[in-house]
């Protein structure tokens, strides 16, 4: 199995920050992540596709980046709405397996 | 519009059985490939199973194993989720989604939940 670690768990932020979560593959998994969104009481929601691609629809201040084992995701500049938890998926192997989640909380 | 419908979820025993039913519309559902995901009460997702857009192939995840089948009528638009021998840890919400070309997931349904408990 393809185990995902990523930190930190939770993070305290204010609006306008800069936010950046990493997840680490426990083997080489390419580009094969994406980056959800999940907001109380409701679907997780796509936000990066292929490691670095923004899904459409989402604001550009979302980037994602990294390749092999390391993988990050930015927020340029923390807006309100964009409170919630952030997971990780790797889909290289026929097992999937997501990140133990990222809250991100207000300040 | 792309439409994911969960339904099946309520309370059963542990040690019984369940069938989740996954309504698509919207999309040719007989295209993709389609998975099951999980979250129990407050935790993280956690992933189920998935089935190839013809069900030739499935996999699982090691929680499940021997216990879940994840099949699909491509006639019916329909994914299912036959779940044996559940136990109280598999209490969760039970999301199903549609994979994309890039290989994760850009539809998923609100959820039905399923409670095992005596």
């Amino acid at each position: 199995d393809i185990q995902m670690t990523q930190s930190p768990s939770s993070l305290s932020a204010s609006v306008g920050d800069r936010v950046t979560i990493t997840c680490r593959a426990s083997q080489g998994i390419r580009n094969d992540l994406g980056w959800y969104q999940q907001k109380p009481g409701k679907a997780p929601k796509r936000l990066i596709y292929a490691a670095s691609s923004l899904q459409s629809g989402v604001p550009s201040r979302f980037s994602g980046s990294g390749s092999g084992t390391e993988f990050t995701l930015t927020i340029s500049s923390l807006q309100p709405e964009d409170f919630a938890t952030y997971y990780c998926l790797q889909h290289n192997s026929y097992q999937l397996t997501f990140g133990g989640g990222t809250k991100v909380e207000i300040k | 519009e792309v439409q994911l419908v969960e339904s099946g979820g309520v309370v059963v025993q542990p040690g019984g059985s369940l069938r989740l039913s996954c309504a698509a519309s919207g999309f040719t559902f007989d295209d993709y490939t389609m998975h099951w995901v999980r979250q129990a009460p407050g935790k993280g997702l956690e992933w189920v199973s998935l089935i190839s857009w013809d069900g030739g192939s499935t996999y699982y995840a090691d929680s499940v194993k021997g216990r879940f089948t994840i099949s699909r009528d491509n006639s019916k638009n329909s994914l299912y989720l036959q779940m044996n021998s559940l136990r109280t840890e598999d209490t969760a919400l039970y999301y199903c989604a549609k994979e994309d070309d890039y290989g994760d997931f850009d539809y998923w349904g609100q959820g039905t939940l399923v409670t095992v408990s005596s």
